[in-house]
C-alpha cells in the first residue's frame, strides 16, 4: 500500500495568516490526490481533487499543488471558520490511503 | 441532492459481527460513474479507507481487513452493506459510507454512525 506522510501533525495559527499543509507519497502518484477538512463530530469535506482543483463552492483562499510524490495544501488567510483537522488522501490506487492529519488549532 | 445515511446498530458484541447498511437518496447507485464505499475512524484517530463496490457488485477492500470483511449491493434498495466480523475493541469507530468516481476522489460522505465494540 501507499504510504502518505502528511506534516506537521499540528499546527497553531492565527487569523489572517498563510499556511502550508504538506503530503509526501511513498511513491508516485500523478496527481491523484485530494485534500479534505474535518471538524468535531462532522465528516470529512472534499476541499481540493486532483491535486489541484478547487471543489465546487470551497472558497478560493483554499489551493493545491503537487505531482509525483509532494503535496501541499495552502491556505492564503486563515478565517475563525478554518480551524479544523485537514487530511490528504491517495486515489491512484486501491487500498486509498490518508495521511495521518493536520490539527490546525488558533494560536 | 445526494445523502447518504448509514445505519445499524450502535454496540456490537467482541467476536460478532458488525453489520451496516448505507441508504443512498438523490442518486442512484446504480451509475455507471461512481463507486461506494465505506471508510472509519477510530475515537480521536485518521480515517482508514476499508473498501468500496461498484454497482455490478465488484469490490476493492483494504488488504488490512480483506480476510473480515464483505460489502454487498442492492440496487433494488438503493442500498449498500458492510459486514465486518471477528470484530474487537480496535474495531470501535465512527464508520461512514461514501461515494466516489473509480480511483478518484471521495466527493460525497454520510454523516457517520459509532460503533462500539464492547461486551
Amino acid at each position: 500500500a501507499i504510504q502518505m506522510t502528511q506534516s506537521p501533525s499540528s499546527l497553531s495559527a492565527s487569523v489572517g495568516d498563510r499556511v502550508t499543509i504538506t503530503c509526501r507519497a511513498s511513491q508516485g502518484i500523478r496527481n491523484d490526490l485530494g485534500w479534505y477538512q474535518q471538524k468535531p463530530g462532522k465528516a470529512p469535506k472534499l476541499l481540493i481533487y486532483a491535486a489541484s482543483s478547487l471543489q465546487s463552492g470551497v472558497p478560493s483562499r483554499f489551493s493545491g499543488s503537487g505531482s509525483g510524490t509532494d503535496f501541499t495544501l495552502t491556505i492564503s488567510s486563515l478565517q475563525p471558520e478554518d480551524f479544523a483537522t485537514y487530511y490528504c488522501l491517495q486515489d491512484y490506487n486501491y487500498p486509498y490511503t490518508f495521511g495521518q492529519g493536520t490539527n490546525l488549532e488558533i494560536k | 441532492q445526494l445523502q447518504l445515511q448509514e445505519s445499524g446498530p450502535g454496540l456490537v458484541k467482541p467476536s460478532e459481527t458488525l453489520s451496516l447498511t448505507c441508504t443512498v437518496s438523490g442518486a442512484s447507485i446504480s451509475s455507471a460513474t461512481y463507486y461506494w464505499g465505506w471508510i472509519r475512524q477510530p475515537p480521536g484517530k485518521g480515517l482508514e479507507w476499508i473498501g468500496s463496490i461498484y454497482y455490478t457488485g465488484s469490490t476493492n477492500y483494504n488488504p488490512s481487513l480483506k480476510s473480515r470483511v464483505t460489502i454487498s449491493v442492492d440496487t433494488s434498495k438503493n442500498q449498500f452493506s458492510l459486514k465486518l466480523n471477528s470484530v474487537t475493541a480496535a474495531d470501535t469507530a465512527v464508520y461512514y459510507c461514501a461515494r466516489h468516481p473509480r480511483l478518484a476522489s471521495i466527493d460525497h460522505w454520510g454523516l457517520g454512525t459509532l460503533v462500539t465494540v464492547s461486551s
